[in-house]
This record gives C-alpha cells, sequence and structure tokens, in this order.
C-alpha cells in the first residue's frame, strides 16, 4: 500500500562513540515516557523507562534523560556497538491513556 | 522478556479476502493493543483493549474490527482486504493498573494484499 510521510531521520555515528537520540513531545501532562529499540523485521523492545518525577535514569550502557521544561527527552548509548543499530522509537503517556510513539530515529554504526 | 505470539508471522492474501490476525500473551495482561507499521515508519494505534468485552478505536482510523473474549486472546479481522491495508501489524501487552504501563510487543504480522 502507499504510505505517506516522513522518512526516519539517520544518526549515524562511529563503533564506540556516544550516541545521543532526541525526542520531542508536546503534551504537559506525559507523566511516563519509554524508549524502544526495534530491529529490522521483529517487534520494538524495551530499553529504558522514566517517570515525569525524576530528570534521569540509568541502564546498561543507556542513560535516558528528561526535560520537562521543554518537554523534551534524549537516550544516549555509551560506547555504541553494531549491535545497537537499529530504529529507536520514544514513547509516552499521560495517566491512564495508550501510549503515544514518537516517528523514531534510525542508528546506524559505522565499523 | 514477555511471552506474546503473533501469527501469521506473513501472510500473502488477494484482494477482497477476509483474514485474521492472531495475538496471545500468556501473561495475564489486561491492556492488549495493534499497531499498524508501514516499513521504517512511526507506528499508529489502530485498536485497544482494556480487559474482557472492551474495545477502542485508536488514532488511526481502523479499517478493521477486534474482539476481546478471553484476556490472552486479541484478534485482529478484516472483513475484506485490500492492497491499502499492506502493511506490518504489531500486537502489545502491559500489565495494567499496579503492573507498570511497559509495552511489549509480539514478533509482528507481515501483511501483502496484491
Amino acid at each position: 500500500g502507499e504510505s505517506v510521510g516522513l522518512h526516519l531521520p539517520t544518526l549515524s555515528v562511529q563503533e564506540g562513540d556516544n550516541s545521543i537520540i532526541n525526542c520531542a513531545y508536546s503534551n504537559s501532562a506525559s507523566d511516563y515516557f519509554i524508549w524502544y529499540k526495534q530491529e529490522s523485521g521483529k517487534g520494538p523492545q524495551f530499553i529504558i523507562d522514566i517517570r515525569s518525577n525524576m530528570d534521569k535514569r540509568q541502564g546498561q550502557r543507556v542513560t535516558v534523560l528528561l526535560n520537562k521544561t521543554v518537554k523534551h527527552l534524549s537516550l544516549q548509548i555509551a560506547a555504541t556497538q553494531p549491535g545497537d543499530s537499529a530504529v529507536y522509537f520514544c514513547a509516552g503517556t499521560a495517566g491512564n491513556t495508550p501510549l503515544v510513539f514518537g516517528k523514531g530515529t534510525r542508528l546506524s554504526v559505522i565499523a | 522478556e514477555a511471552d506474546i505470539y503473533q501469527t501469521p508471522r506473513y501472510l500473502v492474501i488477494g484482494t477482497g479476502k477476509k483474514i485474521t490476525l492472531e495475538c496471545s500473551q500468556t501473561m495475564g495482561h489486561d491492556k492488549m493493543y495493534w499497531y499498524q507499521q508501514d516499513p521504517g515508519m512511526e507506528l499508529h494505534l489502530i485498536h485497544y483493549s482494556y480487559g474482557v468485552n472492551s474495545t477502542e478505536k485508536g488514532d488511526l482510523s481502523p479499517e478493521s474490527t477486534v474482539s476481546r473474549i478471553r484476556t490472552e486472546h486479541f484478534p485482529l479481522t478484516l472483513e475484506s482486504a485490500r492492497p491499502s491495508h499492506t502493511s506490518q501489524y504489531l500486537c502489545a501487552s502491559t500489565p495494567g493498573a499496579g503492573g507498570g504501563e511497559t509495552q511489549y510487543f509480539g514478533p509482528g504480522t507481515r501483511l501483502l494484499v496484491l
């Protein structure tokens, strides 16, 4: 079927460098955010989440930063590896509403 | 790791056929979702359910129907498939109240309508 819309923005990084993927949201009532990683041919996979009462959360090689003032979310990946190549989506929800997904960013790791 | 399954994984079908995409989860999650995603594009919510006998339409105007007769099962039906339905369909589930809001996704069904 025909698909109309913007293609995903792309981020290319050298293997071993740090990656920063950004996401903006519009609903100031959003109180929970998730970053997903989607590899080709697979469903999105949970990476890390953060609630609005926090501004930073760290996982294994990943950090999520939340700036509620400017409604901005970022995902930082340390020491990026070829296996990190994928499309990354941010998603947010307010209260009991379904998650709203961003457009996604395609991360390409150059070996 | 969540246990959420989708069948078939791939389907090629002719215009006008009726098809049902299956989604099952074995975690007892209350909330389930269907998304449509074109290759390399964003996810669009088409249906969701917060429990048995509860279904809602999502943001994208659906040309499909869903049912939720059992907690673990959330099938999606296209009464008459068209080429514009060609896409990937992703099913997801969430524990619901008290269990967090993280959505766990199935592997998806890639549909091609000729």
